[in-house]
């Protein structure tokens, strides 16, 4: 059965620091990864999603895997009050059936 | 662009009762899904559909969940009947024929069963 692994939190980070959630995952086949941001009471947002190992920058976030470590984290850079959310990592293996398979996810509060 | 729309944004039923969920994809989405949030845990895959066909209903519990999306457009989720614990929020998303790694996902229905 496909695992994904997060630690629930919550992660305490001051404002302007920078934030790192990170993510295991037990199917070596999953191709896809992804990492969602979720407020409370919301649906899930797509913020980033990685392909192949080495890290993906997009503004404030970057996302980096290794799939030998079978490993992938979220750093978030200059924190913000409004990045206090639920991320919730998440992987599929690219195949005919790509439903995601998420983790928990890990709980951050931005302190400012 | 409008988004995944679902109904109704809440409910609240008696155990044994029956319930059913309605899902409106993006225009032009070929690919709904169907998860269920308990509280404190992520989304988990019930079903998913490419236009009208089920690619993965693995863990669908259907016993009691049923799904259907008859002309590929709409989609329904129904339980019957339920158990204390189908509280969850069930949400729907969707995604293009291009590029099925990217979903959208729904406001979600939040099921209280007491």
């Amino acid at each position: 059965q496909k695992e994904v692994e997060q630690n629930s939190g919550p992660l305490s980070v001051p404002e302007g620091a920078i934030a790192s959630l990170n993510c295991t995952y037990s199917d070596r086949v999953s191709q896809s990864f992804f990492w969602y941001r979720q407020y409370s009471g919301k649906s899930p947002e797509l913020i980033m999603s990685i392909y192949s190992n080495g890290d993906k920058e997009d503004g404030r976030f970057t996302a980096q895997l290794n799939k030998a470590s079978q490993y992938v984290s979220l750093l978030i850079r200059d924190s913000q009050p409004s990045d206090s959310a639920t991320y919730l990592c998440a992987v599929n293996s690219g195949g005919g059936a790509d439903g995601l398979t998420f983790g928990k996810g890990t709980h951050l509060i931005i302190q400012p | 662009e409008a988004g995944v729309a679902q109904s109704p944004r809440y409910k609240i039923i008696e155990k044994r009762q029956s319930v059913a969920f309605w899902c409106n994809p993006i225009s032009g989405h070929a690919t709904l899904y169907w998860y269920q949030q308990i509280l404190g845990q992520g989304p988990k895959l019930l079903i998913q559909f490419q236009n009208n066909g089920v690619v993965d209903d693995s863990q669908l519990p259907k016993d009691r969940f049923s799904a259907e999306r008859l002309k590929g457009v709409d989609s329904t989720l129904k339980i019957q009947p339920a158990k204390l614990e189908d509280s969850a929020v069930y949400l729907c998303a969707s995604s293009t024929p291009v590029s099925t790694d990217t979903q959208y996902f729904g406001p979600g229905t939040r099921l209280t069963v007491l």
